[in-house]
């Protein structure tokens, strides 16, 4: 079946700081990719996707380029604030069939600090 | 305005009640989902509904009985509560069931059960 694995957390950085969290999932073919977002109290939102290989989706400063070969899609973000505290899930979701279901990581919580 | 609304936003009950959750989306969309979260964030997919049809059933104990009396509503009721029904529950819809179709959650409903 369909799986997604990210780093565990929690990530503590400081502002300014380089972000990664990686992803890495198994899939039948080539399935569609997406980082969701989830503030404090608050219900996921899209963050970026990606629907085919060597794809690269941006937002808000965020970036995550999807590698076929490694069967990745790590999340990067150059200079962190304080407002990107969050937890952050990868998941995919199968591009063939008509059942299509979104399967996520386990999730990733982000602490950034002034 | 709210694109998908979920009431109530808390709900504290006790073992053996039934209780129900409401779910709108006002975004046209035709596919709708009720997602479970638990205390150590994991998400994972219980029901999705395509033009008021079940398309997907994950292994959820009977108790759960999704309804949808139109596409722009998925209520979630819920039988005879057991301590391990606390969570979070994220309704959520899509424009249709392709793959690659962004989900747009809603804002969650904690569920607490003494």
């Amino acid at each position: 079946g369909n799986s997604v694995t990210q780093m565990e957390g929690p990530v503590t950085l400081s502002e300014e700081a380089f972000l990664t969290i990686n992803c890495t999932y198994t899939a039948t073919g080539y399935p569609s990719l997406f980082w969701y977002v989830q503030y404090p109290g608050e219900g996921l939102q899209l963050l970026l996707k990606a629907t085919k290989a060597d794809d690269k989706g941006s937002n808000k400063g965020f970036e995550a380029t999807y590698r076929k070969e490694t069967t990745s899609f790590h999340l990067e973000k150059g200079s962190v604030q304080v407002s990107d505290s969050a937890v952050y899930f990868c998941a995919l979701s199968p591009r063939l069939g008509s059942n299509y279901k979104l399967t996520f990581g386990k999730g990733t919580l982000l602490t950034v600090n002034p | 305005d709210t694109a998908v609304s979920q009431t109530p936003k808390y709900l504290v009950t006790q073992m053996g009640n039934d209780k129900s959750i409401k779910c709108e989306q006002n975004l046209g969309h035709d596919t709708m989902y009720w997602y479970k979260q638990d205390s150590k964030k994991f998400l994972k997919i219980m029901f999705s509904y395509n033009n008021k049809e079940l398309i997907i059933n994950e292994t959820v104990p009977n108790r759960f009985s999704p309804k949808s009396p139109d596409k722009a509503h998925l209520n979630l009721h819920i039988n005879s509560l057991e301590l391990g029904d606390s969570a979070v529950y994220f309704c959520a819809s899509s424009q249709s069931v392709a793959g690659g179709d962004t989900q747009y959650f809603g804002p969650g409903t904690r569920l607490t059960v003494l």
